[in-house]
């Protein structure tokens, strides 16, 4: 079965500061890994994927996300971080094409000025 | 880029009543889209798959009976929740996979806020 953890409920971080927002998975195959953001009471923003290719994937908003194989990872960072970055973050995580996303528990991150 | 359109934003509505959202993809087809649900401040949890021309998949734990999805066309699912409850308010969260683009991207709606008085 697929799973995804994020393991902080919180992240703060200082505006101008570098930030992660930390996320492994768990999938029988090859990985189809997201990353979304969620405004309150909005639905979902995408931000970036890996599917295949570079480990490194940039994203919206100055975002990126590194996909490590061995570690089962794909963290979300941004070099500096700004306070309209402040909202709920989820890692997501597929094992094929066609079937539904699975989430993190989310993590809100916190930026302040 | 693609867009979801979920209708409406939000609900308020008497306890035994049904309400109907809708879920629409306005410049894509999709053949499956996807229900979830998601508590204050807590993940999204998928609540069914919906596949265009046959029945919904439910997953366990949810009432296919209660939570009623029709996927009738290329561009629409609807979502009613049958005899609701206060514990049913929730806000709920469609998405769509484009099937021309291989149905690897997921796209999703705007959600909706349901409360149940």
């Amino acid at each position: 079965a697929q799973s995804v953890a994020q393991p902080e409920d919180q992240v703060n971080v200082a505006e101008g500061n570098p930030l992660t927002v930390k996320c492994t998975y768990s999938v029988s195959g090859n990985p189809y890994l997201f990353w979304y953001v969620q405004y309150p009471n909005r639905g979902l923003q995408f931000l970036l994927k890996y599917i295949t290719g570079d480990n490194l994937v940039k994203g919206s908003y100055g975002f990126e996300a590194e996909f490590n194989k061995s570690q089962t990872s794909f963290h979300l960072k941004k070099p500096s971080a700004l306070v309209s970055d402040s909202a709920l973050y989820f890692c997501a995580v597929r094992d094929q094409a066609g079937t539904a996303l699975i989430f993190g528990k989310g993590t809100t991150l916190s930026v302040s000025s | 880029g693609a867009v979801v359109s979920q209708h409406p934003s939000w609900v308020i509505c008497k306890s035994g009543t049904s309400v109907k959202i809708e879920c629409r993809s306005l410049d894509f087809q999709a053949t499956t889209m996807f229900w979830y649900r998601q508590f204050p401040k807590q993940s999204l949890m998928l609540m069914a798959t919906s596949n265009e021309g046959s029945k919904a998949t439910y997953e366990q734990g949810v009432e296919k009976d209660k939570f009623l999805i029709n996927h009738a066309s290329l561009t629409l699912s609807t979502l009613t929740v049958t005899s609701a409850h206060p514990e049913d308010s929730s806000f709920y969260i469609c998405s769509a996979l484009d099937s021309l683009k291989g149905n690897t991207e997921a796209f999703f709606g705007q959600g909706t806020r349901l409360t149940v008085v």
